[in-house]
């Protein structure tokens, strides 16, 4: 039972336009969603989040939208650059008991063309 | 680099072997969480403990269990491995347990044949 989905495995954009990955979840119970971007060989690392009570959150070329009636969120990066160019996971949150655990979508390889 | 550091980085063995996988988190976290990512699949929650106790357990199989030891480095162990355990086990650490400041290791691939 996949809670947050990424439906596109794969996204390939020219440098300095906008990339849009998306993000789909199931539970209404998620408080907190985040993003992370993952290169071969290394763990994924954080790169933004935002809380439910928020509808966009911006650090730098990244910002995240938030569409609670919809349950979909999707991360911006703009301009794009080949540096960018890595897997992108989804992930979300709910609060079991305080244990703040982390649901994970399947991740979208952004390729950045120079 | 993260901070939290995994060994080993691959691992091949045989069906119904067993293997350790260990984690030592970032100086000072006292949150560990093992996560499970096999092909085509996103990051699967496996379990979480905070200073030696366990606080939650995901979709962790009953042939699969973990600890974390006083110096707070944590070990996974898989028995009776079967082909469809091969993935990569990744292990996070936090100061606090909050999941907007989980570090993730590089990661062990561990590959059953």
């Amino acid at each position: 039972d996949q809670q947050v989905k990424q439906n596109s495995p794969s996204l390939s954009v020219q440098e300095g336009r906008i990339s849009i990955l998306n993000c789909d979840y199931t539970n209404s119970m998620f408080d907190y969603f985040l993003w992370y971007k993952k290169y071969p060989a290394e763990g994924p690392t954080f790169l933004i989040s935002i809380s439910s009570i928020k509808d966009k959150n911006e650090d730098g070329r990244f910002t995240v939208f938030l569409n609670k009636s919809a349950k979909h969120l999707s991360l911006h990066i703009v301009p794009s650059q080949p540096g960018d160019s890595a897997v992108y996971f989804c992930a979300a949150s709910v609060d079991l008991m305080g244990a703040n655990n982390l649901f994970f979508g399947t991740g979208t390889r952004l390729t950045v063309i120079p | 680099d993260s901070g939290v550091t995994q060994t080993p980085k691959h691992l091949i063995t045989a069906t119904g072997q067993r293997v350790t996988l260990r984690c030592s988190p970032r100086s000072g976290d006292l949150s560990v969480y093992w996560y499970q990512q096999s092909l085509d699949q996103g990051l699967q929650f496996l379990i979480h403990y905070y200073n030696g106790e366990e606080r939650a357990k995901g979709n962790i199989l009953e042939r699969f269990s973990a600890q974390q030891f006083p110096d707070l480095h944590s070990e996974l162990n898989l028995s009776s491995l079967e082909l469809g355990d091969s993935a990569l086990y990744f292990c996070a650490s936090s100061a606090r347990g909050l999941v907007n400041e989980q570090f993730f290791g590089p990661g062990t691939r561990l590959t059953v044949l």
